[in-house]
């Protein structure tokens, strides 16, 4: 059965950081791009990143150019993605999803920004 | 970046009725829009890609449709369960953008 699941979501300050994970089975992971999408409180879904299923390329949607960044580790079968000066924007929950367009998801990790 | 733009926000129909959600986007596509389901507290659901195709197991009253800057997601005859929020995505550009969502309520 193939699944996602996201880890790592947490309550953090603006400016601070946190590292997301999703973790893959039942599938070849190192054969699959893995995609992040959010969705903000009342809002709709925001795309945020890509990265190709060998991790030399990775994409990003404009908001968070430069302060997130999307990795990956096949040997454990991990994506990561990497949270830095976070906004209040930021609040929402984030969901991994395989392949660009996202055949199968994670159930989602919620990050909220807040002091 | 692209903006993709969903009519209308909220579509008010009953079970059996037809549903018609349109996406327009600012700059001419290839094709490739795909359009998603979510429901409240869950993750998204792949409908339709590459404008028209079904993903194995949607049932086949979802159709899509359109080209160029305009395109269209049907519910021929709408089920309980098809009670959701619509998002249409473009996938032709960097950085990939979704619409704003067409919420589909019971009337």
């Amino acid at each position: 059965e193939v699944q996602l699941v996201e880890s790592g979501g947490a309550v953090v300050q603006p400016g601070g950081s946190l590292r997301l994970s999703c973790v893959g089975s039942g599938f070849r992971f190192s054969s699959y791009a893995i995609n992040w999408v959010r969705r903000a409180p009342g809002k709709g879904l925001d795309w945020v990143s890509v990265i190709s299923m060998r991790g030399d390329s990775a994409f990003y949607a404009d908001a968070v150019r430069g302060r997130f960044t999307v990795s990956r580790d096949n040997s454990r079968n991990t994506v990561y993605l990497q949270l830095n000066r976070l906004r209040a924007e930021d609040t929402a929950v984030y969901y991994c999803g395989r392949d660009e367009l996202g055949d199968f998801w994670g159930h989602g990790t919620l990050v909220t920004v807040s002091s | 970046e692209i903006v993709m733009t969903q009519s209308p926000a909220t579509l008010s129909l009953s079970p059996g009725e037809r549903a018609t959600l349109s996406c327009r986007a600012s700059q001419r596509l290839s094709s490739t829009v795909a359009w998603y389901q979510q429901k409240s507290g869950q993750a998204p659901r792949l409908l339709i890609y590459y404008t028209s195709t079904r993903v194995t197991g949607v049932p086949a009253r979802f159709s899509g449709s359109g080209s160029g800057t305009d395109f269209t997601l049907t519910i021929s005859s709408l089920e309980s369960e098809d009670f959701a929020v619509y998002y249409c995505h473009q996938y032709d550009q960097w950085p990939r953008t979704f619409g704003q969502g067409t919420r589909v309520e019971v009337k």
